[in-house]
């Protein structure tokens, strides 16, 4: 069945770049997407990237999809304090009953 | 806007007790989806509905009903709570081939 992998925590200092590896197996996949959850709120969509894209820019943060590799990364320029959350990623598809995967969700964690 | 409202935000219950989690969305969104949250798990989809009137279960359905009252409204009910069952509950929904949309959940805790 589908899967979608990501590592659970990253540690960066403030004001560094931060880089969130996710990888997932489902070639269908035609959406790929970054949610921020933090403490105690619900999941809050980030961005995301139709699979035939290679890059996706917005403001800070800079999305990168290798196809060939099922390979998804955020990337978060000048990561501030306010940017410490659980990062999720998931795949979807078309489709009205597709049900999107989820990740377990990356903790960042910023120190000054 | 208020886009996926879930109430109550907190709830304390006893083993065995019932009760009913609940959501709305504003949005027309055909398809509302119940996960829970749990350490270490990740979000884990528990029943869902892609539109009015079907629902199907999801990974963990065991010890949940679940009712799509009308397009806007998806509630979740435990029959008799147990304490695997304390978690925090999410309720999203989406439209076709859109990201999903969460609400700020429900905090369930069961002694």
């Amino acid at each position: 069945g589908e899967d979608v992998e990501q590592s659970l925590f990253l540690s960066v200092r403030e004001g560094d770049s931060s880089v969130i590896n996710c990888t997932y197996t489902d070639s269908s996949s035609t959406y790929l997407y970054w949610y921020k959850q933090e403490p105690g709120a619900g999941l809050q969509l980030l961005t995301y990237i139709f699979s035939n894209m290679d890059m996706k820019q917005d403001q800070r943060l800079t999305v990168l999809l290798n196809k060939k590799d099922k390979h998804l990364s955020l990337r978060i320029a000048d990561t501030q304090t306010g940017d410490s959350a659980i990062y999720f990623c998931a795949e979807g598809a078309s489709g009205g009953s597709y049900i999107p995967t989820f990740g377990r969700g990356t903790s960042l964690i910023v120190h000054p | 806007n208020a886009g996926v409202t879930q109430t109550p935000k907190f709830q304390v219950l006893k083993t065995g007790q019932s009760m009913t989690l609940q959501c709305a969305q504003d949005m027309n969104h055909n398809s509302m989806y119940w996960y829970r949250q749990d350490p270490g798990m990740g979000l884990r989809l528990i029943y869902y509905s892609a539109s009015e009137g079907t629902t199907d279960k999801g990974e963990v359905p065991n010890g949940y009903n679940v009712s799509r009252l009308n397009k806007r409204e998806f509630s979740l009910r435990l029959e008799s709570a147990a304490p695997s069952q304390t978690s925090v509950y999410f309720c999203a929904s989406r439209d076709t081939n859109q990201p999903q949309h969460f609400g700020d959940g429900t905090r369930l805790s069961i002694l």
